[in-house]
C-alpha cells in the first residue's frame, strides 16, 4: 500500500465551479498536512497547511482533515483558469520529513 | 517571507563534467534543507535530507558519492553532481524547513534544470 494515495485526474471543471482534490494516507502518526500547488516546469509552491480535524479556509481554498479516516481535501471555490497546475498533497510525521502524493493535475476550462 | 533561492536555474554540462547547484534561504535561517530530484510527470522524490554542521542523509538507493551535499550554513546547502551522465538529466529542487518553524512546513527553491548531454 502506497503511503500516500491521490487521485491522479487529470480533473477538469469549468471556471466559476468548485474543484475537489483528495488525498488519503497510511501512517496514522501523521500530524501535518500540506496542499502544494505546481506549474508545469516550476517547483511547488504552498498554498495551504492543516493540522487539526475540520476545516480551515484561506480565501478560495478550504483544506479538510480527518485523522479518523486518514483523509485529506483541499477544495477550490469559483476556480479560475490559472487554478490550473498539479497539486500535490504531502505529510508529514514523526521524521518531520514530506511524504508526497503522485499529484494531480487540474484544468479550468474558461 | 519564506523565500528560498537556487542557482543556477539551467544547466547544461557535458557528460562526466561536475555540476553545484546553491540552494539558499534568504529571509531565515534553516537548520534542514532537503533535495529532491523531479522527473517529467512524477512526483517529486526525496533525494537526501541536509542538516547544517552534519552530514548529509540519504535516502534509499541514492548515491552519496555522486550527490555531494554540503550544508555549510545556516542560509546555504549545496548539492553537487559529480561525474554527471545524461540519465542524471532532471529537475533538481532544495527546501528548507525555518529553524523557527513549527509543523514542519517546507519552501520551495525555485529548481535547477539539469541536462546532461
Amino acid at each position: 500500500q502506497k503511503e500516500v494515495e491521490q487521485n491522479s485526474g487529470p480533473l477538469s471543471v469549468p471556471e466559476g465551479a468548485i474543484a475537489s482534490l483528495n488525498c488519503t494516507y497510511s501512517d496514522r502518526g501523521s500530524q501535518s498536512f500540506f496542499w502544494y500547488r505546481q506549474y508545469s516546469g516550476k517547483s511547488p509552491e504552498l498554498i495551504m497547511s492543516i493540522y487539526s480535524n475540520g476545516d480551515k479556509e484561506d480565501g478560495r481554498f478550504t483544506a479538510q482533515l480527518n485523522k479518523a479516516s486518514q483523509y485529506v481535501s483541499l477544495l477550490i471555490r469559483d476556480s479560475q483558469p490559472s487554478d490550473s497546475a498539479t497539486y500535490l498533497c504531502a505529510f508529514s510525521g514523526s521524521a518531520r520529513q514530506l511524504t508526497f502524493g503522485s499529484g494531480t493535475q487540474l484544468t479550468v476550462l474558461p | 517571507g519564506a523565500v528560498v533561492s537556487q542557482h543556477p536555474s539551467r544547466v547544461i554540462c557535458k557528460s562526466g563534467t561536475s555540476v553545484k547547484i546553491e540552494c539558499r534561504s534568504l529571509d531565515f535561517q534553516a537548520t534542514t534543507m532537503f533535495w529532491y530530484r523531479q522527473f517529467p510527470k512524477q512526483s517529486l522524490m526525496l533525494m537526501a535530507t541536509s542538516n547544517e554542521g552534519s552530514k548529509a542523509t540519504y535516502e534509499q538507493g541514492v548515491e552519496k558519492d555522486k550527490f555531494l551535499i554540503n550544508h555549510a550554513s545556516l542560509t546555504l546547502s549545496t548539492l553537487t553532481v559529480t561525474s554527471a551522465h545524461p540519465e542524471d538529466s532532471s529537475f533538481y529542487i532544495c527546501s528548507a524547513r525555518p529553524f523557527a518553524g513549527t509543523n514542519n512546513e517546507q519552501f520551495f527553491g525555485p529548481g535547477t534544470r539539469l541536462t546532461v548531454l
